[in-house]
């Protein structure tokens, strides 16, 4: 099994539809991050969570929420899709203090049309 | 604020022939990190290498190497002897110890046979 798992892996929704995207991690790491693709962008943070009590905004957070339901789950929700939300979103998971960088999912892309 | 910079948008590379690809930063913080990761076609996110900002020696991971100049603010990647399978995007991306990460553009390596 993956030590980050993202569901589903691949979505097309149609605009206005609410939609969550899923992660769990088997890691066993506190921090918790989802990030989203654009071509030419790189990638932009969207919510990070260091603990489950703890939920933070990113770079570009408007549009979307977040919900830590534990340490192993962090999931992504689009309260009313709409098309420029098109991206291929990761979730990514990291150890406090290492040298490791983020053990990132294998990515979710979502259409919304 | 963190900045990461990469302004090759695009490199070929012969198979067999090293590459660099260069990756600017900028940051206030006196500790930090430094990360390369590989994105295959498949979108998965890989991680390759990573370069602290105490580090005296640059970072080699097999065929990777980071030739990191700190007072240039500069962490290019350098592949030696590039396969076929190497060409993919390439992100730079710095993060401080609280782990909250940037990431560069990007950019798309093609070997050619």
């Amino acid at each position: 099994d993956a030590d980050v798992t993202q569901t589903p892996r691949n979505r097309i929704t149609k605009t206005g539809k609410r939609i969550m995207l899923e992660c769990s991690q088997t890691k066993g790491h506190d921090r918790m991050y989802w990030y989203r693709q654009d071509p030419g962008l790189g990638l932009r943070l969207i919510y990070y969570s260091f603990d489950v009590k703890d939920i933070n905004k990113g770079e570009i957070s408007d549009g979307y929420s977040v919900s830590r339901q534990a340490q192993a789950k962090f999931s992504l929700s689009l309260e009313s899709a709409i098309p420029n939300q098109t991206a291929l979103y990761f979730c990514a998971t990291s150890d406090v203090g290492t040298a490791d960088g983020y053990t990132f999912g294998s990515g979710t892309r979502l259409t919304v049309v | 604020a963190q900045k990461i910079t990469q302004t090759q948008p695009g490199m070929f590379v012969q198979e067999k022939e090293a590459v660099t690809l260069d990756c600017t930063y900028d940051t206030s913080d006196q500790s930090y990190g430094l990360f390369w990761y590989k994105q295959p076609s498949s979108g998965e996110m890989i991680f390759l290498i990573y370069q602290g900002s105490y580090d005296e020696q640059n970072a080699t991971e097999g065929r990777y190497s980071l030739n990191f100049q700190k007072a240039r603010k500069s962490a290019n990647l350098v592949i030696s002897a590039s396969q076929l399978g190497d060409s993919a995007m390439y992100f730079c991306a710095m993060g401080d110890y609280g782990q909250n990460f940037v990431f560069g553009p990007g950019t798309r390596l093609s070997v050619l046979p």
